[in-house]
């Protein structure tokens, strides 16, 4: 089964500045890839889809990048909602639904 | 607009079973895959299953195999997910989810049923 493994596990900081969060398969995954989005106490949210297609709804600020077996997900300048924990998830490979560990995202 | 509207929480004894349902509106029912997931407490994301449109095939991981059961009732729009066999590493929040194919990603979330295992 493919390892996934996301970096960093906590990522400090501050509304307006720029994050990037990692994803890395162990294997390639093409470009099946999708990241979510979720808060406490609510379900994931999908942000991205095909590595890079915003989902429907999903702001300009988030962008995904990547293909084969490195990804990424920046945020151009974090919003006070955008705190929260993400995950991304190939869907190459079976099973289809492998998450990696997640990257908290808190305020610095 | 879609919504997957699950059923409410569960507080089970070990050994015994679970059944969780999600109900969908909003679009085609027919049309769509559905997966289980679920999320012990602070911890990640884990795959269950998935039950296809028709509900004439399913794909579990291999950890819950021979303990789960995920059916469809078309006529209700209804999907369900049955874990028998509980222990306290069970405690969770499941999730439905929706999908496009069988390889997707899961577009639309149902708000989740916390289901605790506790003697």
């Amino acid at each position: 089964e493919i390892v996934m493994t996301q970096s960093p596990a906590t990522l400090s900081a501050s509304p307006g500045e720029r994050a990037t969060l990692s994803c890395r398969t162990s294997q390639s995954v093409s470009n099946n890839l999708a990241w979510y989005q979720q808060k406490p106490g609510q379900a994931p949210r999908l942000l991205i889809y095909g590595a890079s297609t915003r989902a429907t709804g999903i702001p300009a600020r988030f962008s995904g990048s990547g293909s084969g077996a490195e990804f990424t997900l920046t945020i151009s300048s974090l919003q006070s909602e955008d705190f929260a924990v993400y995950y991304c998830q190939q869907y190459n490979n079976w099973p289809p639904g492998t998450f990696g560990q997640g990257t908290r995202l808190e305020i610095k | 607009q879609v919504q997957l509207v699950q059923s409410g929480a569960e507080v089970k004894k070990p050994g015994a079973s679970v059944k969780v349902s999600c109900k969908a509106s909003g679009y085609t029912f027919p049309l769509y895959y559905m997966h289980w997931v679920r999320q012990a407490p602070g911890q990640g994301l884990e795959w269950i299953g998935i039950i296809n449109p028709s509900g004439d095939s399913t794909d579990y991981l291999e950890k819950f195999r021979g303990r789960v059961t995920i059916t469809r009732d078309t006529s209700t729009s209804t999907v369900y997910m049955e874990l028998y066999s509980l222990t306290s590493e069970d405690t969770a929040v499941y999730y439905c989810a929706r999908a496009r194919s069988h390889y997707s990603d899961f577009d639309f979330w149902g708000q989740g049923t916390l289901v605790t295992v506790s003697s």
